[in-house]
């Protein structure tokens, strides 16, 4: 069974300062997704990012960005210029892309970004 | 943009209870799913629907849960009846088709508290 392991319970940063959540995840598949899901405040859960397995080249989507180690089983978002809307449960979550492709999520970071 | 929607946003019921939590997926997905998170704990896969019937469930989802599509909009858990352990954000979620490049969308959860 995989499993995923945030380690950052809760993150603090100023305003336009750069954060880097940590994601590990223990798995035998060698294809598999990975994904950081943001969840604002009262809010529904909406992607941020993914990253396919099989693809060596870090995933970026404007200020998002990971560092994929697959050899070392390590998922990590980088956030620049930190913004106050970025405040939220962050979750990293593992899918296979076999069967029902459910996620399996970490116990999520929430962040917290100061003025 | 299309969203998940759910409701009730909070519900509390008496032990041994029926519950339905009532989901309505984006219009056009094929896919869905319930997942769970216990205040504290993290997200955890419940049951995931396709094509009018179960394609994969946890050993969480035991006979006191069901699904149903009842109609073509509507995407609800039943729970016959409740425990003080079934307390917990519900939180149900679609998705287009079967590529795993499909993003899941999710809802905004419903709080259950059983008393």
């Amino acid at each position: 069974a995989q499993t995923v392991t945030q380690s950052q319970p809760e993150m603090s940063v100023q305003e336009a300062e750069t954060v880097t959540l940590s994601c590990t995840y223990d798995t035998s598949e060698s294809n598999y997704y990975l994904f950081w899901y943001k969840q604002p405040p009262s809010r529904q859960m909406i992607l941020v990012i993914r990253q396919e397995a099989y693809k060596q080249q870090n995933a970026t989507e404007n200020r998002f960005s990971v560092n994929f180690q697959k050899a070392a089983k390590s998922f990590s978002l980088k956030i620049s210029d930190s913004q106050l809307g970025d405040t939220a449960m962050y979750f990293c979550a593992f899918m296979k892309p076999q069967g029902a492709q459910k996620l399996v999520f970490g116990q999520g970071t929430r962040l917290t970004i100061n003025p | 943009e299309p969203e998940v929607t759910q409701t009730p946003s909070h519900q509390v019921t008496q032990m041994g209870q029926e519950v339905i939590l009532r989901c309505v997926p984006i219009s056009n997905h094929l896919y869905f799913y319930w997942y769970r998170q216990i205040l504290g704990q993290k997200v955890e896969f419940l049951v995931s629907f396709y094509n009018n019937e179960i394609s994969e469930k946890s050993e969480i989802f035991d006979d006191q849960f069901s699904v149903e599509r009842p109609d073509g909009s509507n995407f609800t858990l039943k729970i016959r009846s409740t425990k003080l352990e079934d307390s917990a954000m519900y939180f149900c979620a679609s998705r287009y088709s079967g590529s795993p490049q499909e993003t899941q969308y999710f809802g905004p959860g419903t709080r259950l508290l059983v008393l």
